[in-house]
Order: structure tokens, then C-alpha cells, then sequence
């Protein structure tokens, strides 16, 4: 089975520190996206990775940003948290084109992040 | 910009019942999704469709898809206690990028 793991399920900062939210995929897949799930709003695209080193910014990537040094892992960064990132983030991995789950899109269990 | 619009956003349903959840998007697109998440969980894969007329059951849930009036419904028959959760569209707008409703809060009650 696909599994993509999250580092935190919890996690409560203070404004202005520096977070990591990390997000792992053991299954060999190209793609990574991060998303972010607030009430009334579904889940919105922040960042997205097709491959190592390669990022592209999605709908909302102001005060984020992100890291894919190796293919399983894909880090999201708040350079400086502020309480408007409250909010529960979600990691996604498609599998590839050719196997026969790849209309999938299989989510982390998500990592609740407070900002005080 | 692709827009998702899912309605209702609230559903008291009454056990045995049958229900329809509305999902309208505004552009073409390849893949539709239908996703349930219960409370202070992550999101579990329903169903995906990927063409036009396709219809897809699974238990109470049937999903069904038409491209034409970029339209997708979500019925539940005969509603139970255990159908209780937040259901979402979503609908891929190129390489597996994602635009989502804004759920719809199901209750279910006896």
C-alpha cells in the first residue's frame, strides 16, 4: 500500500518561529504537493514538487516555502509563523502514470499546526 | 481559475433516507475526485472518475459524472449513523494539481 507519512500530528509555535513540516512518501513517487484544509474553504494547493530540487508555488504560497532534497521527502517551510497559518496542513503523493492506482491521490494523515 | 462549488455545505439526513450531494466546476477537466474525512482525519479516497457518464457505487455511495454540465453528484442511500463525516469533491486541473469544494458536513440522525 502507498504510505505517506507526516512527521507531526500536533504541533503548537510561537509568531515568528521558524516550522518544519515534513512529509514522506515510500512508495518511489515523482509527485508531492502540500495543501492547507481550513473550514469553509476545502483544501487549497500551497506548493507542489515533480521531482528532486524542482518546486512550483500553487495558490497560496506567501509566508511558505519548501524543500525536496530527496525524492521520499518534501519539507514545508514557514520562514517566520504568524497566527493567520493556523490551520491543518496535508501532504499528497499521485503514484506515476502506468500503475494501476495512478488516478489516486493518496493524503498524509495531516499535521495540525497552532500559532499563538 | 478553476471553481469548485459544493452544495449543500450542511446535511441533517434522517436515517434510511436518500440524499445528493451537488459538486459544479467551472472548467474541463480529466479526473474528479470524491473524498470522506472524519473528524481530526486525514482524507480517504471514494471514488475517482474520469469520464463523462462514468458512475461509480460503493455500498450506500454511488458518484456519478457528467462532463458536459461539469456536474458531479454524490448520492447515499438509505442514510446510517456511520455516513456521518465531511465529504469533498475535488477535480484535477492538470498533473494531479487539485481544486477542492468546501465539504459538505453530514449528520446523520436516527
Amino acid at each position: 500500500d502507498v504510505k505517506v507519512t507526516q512527521s507531526s500530528r500536533y504541533l503548537v509555535k510561537r509568531t515568528g518561529e521558524k516550522v518544519f513540516l515534513e512529509c514522506v512518501q515510500d512508495m518511489d513517487h515523482e509527485n508531492m504537493f502540500w495543501y492547507r484544509q481550513d473550514p469553509g474553504l476545502g483544501l487549497r494547493l500551497i506548493y507542489f514538487s515533480y521531482d528532486v530540487k524542482m518546486k512550483e508555488k500553487g495558490d497560496i504560497p506567501e509566508g511558505y516555502s519548501v524543500s525536496r532534497e530527496k525524492k521520499e521527502r518534501f519539507s514545508l517551510i514557514l520562514e517566520s509563523a504568524s497566527t493567520n497559518q493556523t490551520s491543518m496542513y496535508l501532504c499528497a503523493s499521485p503514484p506515476r502514470p502506468g500503475l494501476s492506482t495512478y488516478n489516486e491521490q493518496f493524503f498524509g494523515p495531516g499535521t495540525r499546526l497552532t500559532v499563538l | 481559475e478553476l471553481k469548485v462549488e459544493q452544495n449543500p455545505l450542511f446535511l441533517s439526513m434522517q436515517e434510511g433516507k436518500n440524499y445528493t450531494i451537488y459538486c459544479n466546476y467551472s472548467t474541463t477537466s480529466d479526473r474528479l475526485y470524491w473524498y470522506r474525512q472524519d473528524p481530526g482525519k486525514s482524507l480517504e479516497s471514494l471514488f475517482v472518475l474520469l469520464s463523462n457518464g462514468a458512475v461509480k457505487q460503493e455500498g450506500r455511495l454511488m458518484a456519478s459524472l457528467d462532463t458536459k454540465a461539469r456536474l458531479s453528484t454524490l448520492h447515499i442511500t438509505a442514510a446510517v449513523h456511520d455516513l456521518s463525516a465531511t465529504y469533498f469533491c475535488a477535480v484535477d486541473r492538470g498533473d494531479y494539481k487539485l481544486s477542492f469544494g468546501a465539504g459538505t458536513t453530514v449528520t446523520v440522525r436516527a
